[in-house]
């Protein structure tokens, strides 16, 4: 069966500090994997989605970059945060060419202070 | 512009009834859609999944009602039990992209 792992769980950061987020997913190959980010009270926003190693699509002008090194791991940075970045991040895996069912993490809560 | 909406917010039920959580959609050629199940810092769980070429899908407790001439689908739980509290967002697949479209979500509680 198919897992998707996420660290850290939480993260407390300074502004002006970098951040690193992963993601892994095991039990599959060649998945679409996708960045969202939930700010407090609000829907969850597509930020990035990848369709393969090195294909990186952004949904919304911001801070944070994405990366896929390899085929199941994808990554979410930022070389400088923001109190704005402060939300809870998921990640999410699909199958390429499939229906279009997401399949989530259990989400990094991150903290910018 | 919203292509998918969840217009209440809040929806509080007692255990043992029924809840129904909507749904509108704006483009008549999305053609799957999803109901997905979330708890406070947790990811979403996906629930049940409707294909257009279908108007009914049943899970269990779950079932969900797709009305492709009003746009709008709906889930109903039946009977609710207090587990079932949680906010539930409805999303369209946009084939081709891969990409799905999220509703705002309703958060439900079931009151004992």
């Amino acid at each position: 069966s198919q897992t998707i792992h996420q660290w850290p769980a939480t993260l407390v950061q300074p502004v002006g500090s970098p951040l690193s987020l992963e993601c892994t997913v095991e039990g599959t190959s060649n998945p679409n994997l996708y960045w969202y980010r939930q700010a407090a009270g609000r829907g969850l926003q597509l930020l990035f989605y990848s369709v393969g190693i090195g294909q990186i699509s952004s949904e919304v002008p911001q801070n944070l970059s994405a990366s896929r090194p390899q085929d199941r791991q994808f990554i979410l940075s930022s070389k400088k945060l923001l109190l704005s970045d402060s939300g809870f991040y998921l990640c999410a895996w699909s199958v390429t060419g499939g229906r279009g069912t997401q399949y989530f993490g259990p989400g990094t809560r991150l903290l910018v202070l | 512009d919203q292509q998918v909406k969840q217009n209440s917010p809040s929806l509080s039920v007692q255990e043992g009834r029924i809840s129904i959580l909507n749904c509108d959609y704006t483009n008549s050629m999305f053609d799957y859609f999803l109901w997905y199940k979330k708890y406070p810092a947790e990811g979403p769980t996906f629930l049940i999944s409707i294909s257009s070429i279908k108007d009914k899908n049943e899970d269990g407790r779950f079932t969900v009602f797709l009305n492709k001439s009003a746009k709008h689908l709906s889930l109903h739980i039946v009977p609710s039990q207090p587990g079932d509290s949680a906010v539930y967002f409805c999303a369209v697949v946009i084939q081709g992209a891969q990409k799905l479209v999220f509703g705002q979500g309703t958060r439900l509680t079931i009151n004992p």
